[in-house]
């Protein structure tokens, strides 16, 4: 089946560590998205890219980073500056340009223990 | 950039009500969506509607482009339909980025 697929769905990390968080998709599609959700909040962008090897910063992309080396993957990484990492984190993927249908992710959770 | 406002931010539904939920935007744009969040956290699609009406079984959805906002409509509602709902926009210009609103937490109650 085509869809986006994020892994894991749960991850816990310790103060201090980074954490990797996986987004893959078979869509074809050019342009990826990271947001983030907090609770009881809306979605808030990271990171996003429109092609390989190109990616621009989001309205909150302090503490984080992200790699675009293949078409169908994004992977966001979780650094240790990232001040308050705790919070639910949705992969998108859409043709590029503003005209044209986003799909989701399931998403992952990160809890700081 | 572009500002996107959804009312209201809170609604309790007996089952079989009819509900509004409105989006009003502050730009023109060419691309809105409609999103359910499950209690699981995903987003489910529901309708990619930028100007026009749609309608997918017990919801339809209306954007008047030109007066920038859009309306989701829920008729007979069930207790699956609970959750909450986000509208989405992009605006042309802007590479291509999915501004989102604050959301609609909509429960539906026997």
């Amino acid at each position: 089946d085509g869809g986006i697929t994020q892994s894991p769905k749960y991850l816990f990390r310790k103060e201090g560590q980074n954490v990797t968080l996986s987004c893959e998709q078979n869509l074809n599609h050019d342009a990826m998205y990271w947001y983030r959700q907090d609770p009881g909040q809306g979605l808030r962008l990271i990171y996003y890219s429109q092609i390989v090897n190109d990616f621009q910063k989001g309205d909150i992309a302090e503490g984080y980073s992200v790699s675009r080396e293949k078409k169908e993957s994004f992977p966001l990484t979780v650094t240790s500056a990232q001040k308050n990492p705790t919070a639910f984190y949705l992969c998108a993927s859409r043709r590029p340009g503003g005209g044209t249908e986003a799909f989701f992710g399931q998403g992952t959770r990160l809890t700081v223990v | 950039g572009i500002q996107v406002e959804q009312s209201p931010p809170d609604l309790i539904l007996q089952e079989g009500a009819n509900s509004t939920l409105r989006c009003n935007f502050s730009d023109s744009v060419n691309n809105l969506q409609w999103f359910h969040q499950n209690p699981w956290g995903q987003l489910i699609n529901l309708f990619y509607i930028p100007s026009g009406t749609k309608q997918n079984g017990r919801l339809s959805a209306t954007t008047v482009a030109t007066e920038r906002y859009s309306l989701l409509y829920i008729s007979s509602s069930q207790t699956t339909d609970s959750g909450v709902y986000f509208c989405a926009v992009a605006a042309g210009g802007t590479a291509s980025k999915l501004t989102f609103g604050t959301g609609t937490r909509l429960q539906v109650t026997l």
